[in-house]
């Protein structure tokens, strides 16, 4: 069965420094993965996929995720972050067993301090 | 980008009574929409897809007869939780598949069943 792992429910990171939301995944054939920010009270919003290619996949906002095939993980990466990163982001994977289903993770919620 | 609206936002209702939720695709047809359910605190979990012209694919555990689906055309899919009851209070959203992978999603719709 697909499944996506998010271990940390809260990460707290200082405006400036990097930031790193962890995701592993396990899935059976290719895995399509995804990562999803979501604001207080709205829907969630596209940061990045990764299909195939290159293993470090750019997505908007300034955020990138490195795809690592050996350890089954997708962490989600910023270089600088900002207050306004602050939010709830979740890692999801498509179901290949036959539609276009996605399995989302639990979440981790990012603080950023100013 | 796709842009997917839900409306209303926000509804409270009497128990009993049941609740029409729309998701529209603005600027493009989706043949394949998706509706989630999410509790505070948690992912979203999967209710249903709906596929425009056919009956929707219920997730295990979810009543069909309970949350009708309706996806009458390529940008219109509806959700109705009939004779609702407090524990069908949620925020519910949709998705919509424009092409290969990526899900657009609606800013979703707070439902409170008093």
């Amino acid at each position: 069965a697909q499944s996506v792992a998010q271990p940390e429910d809260q990460v707290n990171v200082a405006e400036g420094n990097p930031l790193t939301v962890k995701c592993t995944y396990s899935v059976s054939g290719n895995p399509y993965l995804f990562w999803y920010v979501q604001y207080p009270n709205r829907g969630l919003q596209f940061l990045l996929k990764y299909i195939t290619g290159d293993n470090l996949v750019k997505g908007s906002y300034g955020f990138e995720a490195e795809f690592n095939k050996s350890q089954t993980s997708f962490h989600l990466k910023k270089p600088s972050a900002l207050v306004s990163d602050s939010a709830l982001y979740f890692c999801a994977v498509r179901d290949n067993t036959g539609g276009f289903k996605t399995i989302f993770g639990a979440g981790t919620r990012l603080f950023v301090k100013a | 980008g796709a842009v997917v609206s839900q409306h209303p936002s926000r509804v409270i209702c009497k128990s009993g009574t049941s609740v029409k939720i729309e998701c529209r695709s603005l600027d493009f047809q989706a043949t394949t929409m998706f509706w989630y359910r999410q509790f505070p605190k948690q992912s979203l979990m999967l209710m249903a897809t709906s596929n425009e012209g056919s009956k929707a694919t219920y997730e295990q555990g979810v009543e069909k007869d309970k949350f009708l689906i309706n996806h009458a055309s390529l940008t219109l899919s509806t959700l109705t939780v009939t004779s609702a009851h407090p524990e069908d209070s949620s925020f519910y959203i949709c998705s919509a598949r424009l092409q290969g992978d990526t899900q657009y999603f609606g800013p979703g719709t707070r439902l409170t069943v008093l």
